[in-house]
């Protein structure tokens, strides 16, 4: 069954820098969630989309952004990026609003 | 504001040594309850969805319970594959994104 894809898997990065994460939801799932993990910590969510529009914002800084494309992947853009930043990043899509989230792989974001 | 807190943080087990991990929340509106199970460096990976007091979901050696307080992650007869991060997570009413919270996981070794 496809899953939920994320790239790059891996990046690093200076600070101050900008980066862009993608992730391609699961074929037929129309909402979008992004997460952030830091090490030993439980995902946290950043923000959501619902058939291309915002749907809710959690604790993502003023520097993140993202959006939901037409064929409904996601990016989320990240700006004068901080240490802090250094952590694994999630995307999960599910059918509908309320429903089963279905999480990617993650991309590993390093920041020197 | 949804809370989630999982018990115990670590559990070792031996093989074929059955036990629960617990779960406990509190949400206005209980949308469903979710088990994942996390390799480190992975994404969170969809276990179960529990939606009301009461209903019960098996899968293998695993079966999760609900109640109106609390969720029990059963593990019956572990093997050394069943060790991981498992991840409890609510999905409240509240705005409408229905993203989840999650409580900091139960770390599980079970040893050969």
């Amino acid at each position: 069954a496809a899953g939920v894809i994320q790239s790059p898997r891996h990046l690093i990065k200076e600070k101050r820098e900008t980066a862009t994460l993608k992730c391609y939801p699961i074929p037929r799932h129309d909402t979008v969630y992004w997460y952030q993990q830091g090490p030993g910590q439980d995902p946290q969510f950043l923000i959501s989309f619902y058939e291309k529009m915002q749907s809710d914002k959690g604790s993502i800084p003023d520097r993140f952004s993202a959006q939901q494309f037409s064929d409904y992947h996601s990016e989320l853009n990240m700006s004068s990026l901080e240490l802090g930043d250094s952590a694994l990043y999630f995307c999960a899509s599910s059918p509908r609003l309320v429903g089963t989230q279905y999480f990617g792989p993650g991309t590993r974001l390093l920041v020197l | 504001e949804d809370q989630v807190t999982q018990s115990p943080e670590a559990l070792r087990l031996q093989e074929g040594e059955s036990s629960s991990l617990n779960c406990s929340y509190t949400v206005s509106g209980l949308r469903g309850l979710f088990w994942y199970r996390q390799d480190p460096g992975k994404g969170p990976e969809f276990l179960f969805t529990l939606y009301s007091a009461g209903e019960e979901k098996e899968k293998e050696r695993l079966k999760a319970t609900l109640t109106k307080k609390e969720s029990f992650l059963h593990i019956t007869a572990p093997k050394p594959e069943d060790s991981a991060t498992y991840l409890c997570a609510v999905q409240g009413p509240r705005g409408s994104a229905r993203q989840l919270t999650f409580g900091s996981g139960t770390q599980l070794t079970v040893l050969p």
